[in-house]
């Protein structure tokens, strides 16, 4: 079956500016996670949705949002971009949230290499 | 506040080696995750620790979670080319009201031929 797709792949934007960044995640996983790569912090997580209900989230800025629709397609918006929100935006998608101690995996998209000028 | 330690950042081994990384947590987690990434590409989960002292091996992999649920290893014994890349945990805190994953910094493991 289809992995996780990611759009765009890459996205050149100016500071200011706001972003949307959409996640479809297998066939049959109601779970999508988000996740921002840097080479300085490393991997960290911004959020989860579930049966399009936030169930988890990190310690982001509210400038970072997102939600999920009834077909478990999931968007993240990002608005007054700054330099440092320049990364390789990742999600992931499982059939069962986080946490909730069985041993789904989590499978991840591409990735969306965001730069921000 | 919560914060997920890994060691070591970088580990260069020659083939045939193990291969240990650490992974040590401020608070008790609910469970603790494993991935790896290979240069360029994106994460890929290895597996999920749940219980108490849980063990579990995949063929050379061995992962490790502690007692108090603060602590986790991944071992990997003779080490092959195949296994360069970096190694994250990622501990998972329920939290009061929403959850949150913390995930380590990785280790880059290097394998010479």
């Amino acid at each position: 079956k289809a992995g996780v797709t990611q759009t765009p792949r890459y996205l050149i934007k100016t500071r200011g500016q706001q972003v949307t960044l959409s996640c479809s995640p297998i066939s049959g996983h109601r779970s999508v996670s988000w996740y921002q790569q840097t080479p300085g912090q490393g991997l960290q997580f911004l959020f989860e949705y579930f049966s399009e209900t936030q169930r988890n989230k990190g310690n982001f800025p509210g400038r970072f949002s997102g939600r999920q629709f009834s077909n478990s397609r999931s968007e993240m918006n990002v608005s007054t971009l700054e330099l440092g929100d320049s990364a390789l935006y990742l999600c992931a998608s499982s059939r069962t949230p986080l946490g909730e101690g069985g041993t789904d995996t989590q499978y991840f998209g591409p990735g969306t290499r965001l730069t921000v000028l | 506040g919560q914060q997920v330690m890994q060691i070591p950042q970088y580990q260069h081994v020659q083939e045939g080696e193990d291969f240990t990384t650490y992974c040590n947590s401020s608070t008790t987690l609910s469970n603790i995750q494993w991935y790896k990434q290979r240069p360029g590409g994106h994460p890929v989960f290895l597996i999920q620790l749940v219980k108490s002292g849980e063990v579990k091996k995949q063929k050379r992999l061995t992962f490790q979670f502690g007692e108090a649920k603060k602590n986790s290893s991944l071992h990997i014994t003779a080490t092959q080319t195949t296994d360069v890349g970096t190694y994250f945990c990622a501990g998972y805190d329920r939290g009061s009201t929403l959850g949150r994953l913390y995930f380590g910094r990785g280790t880059q493991l290097t394998v010479w031929p």
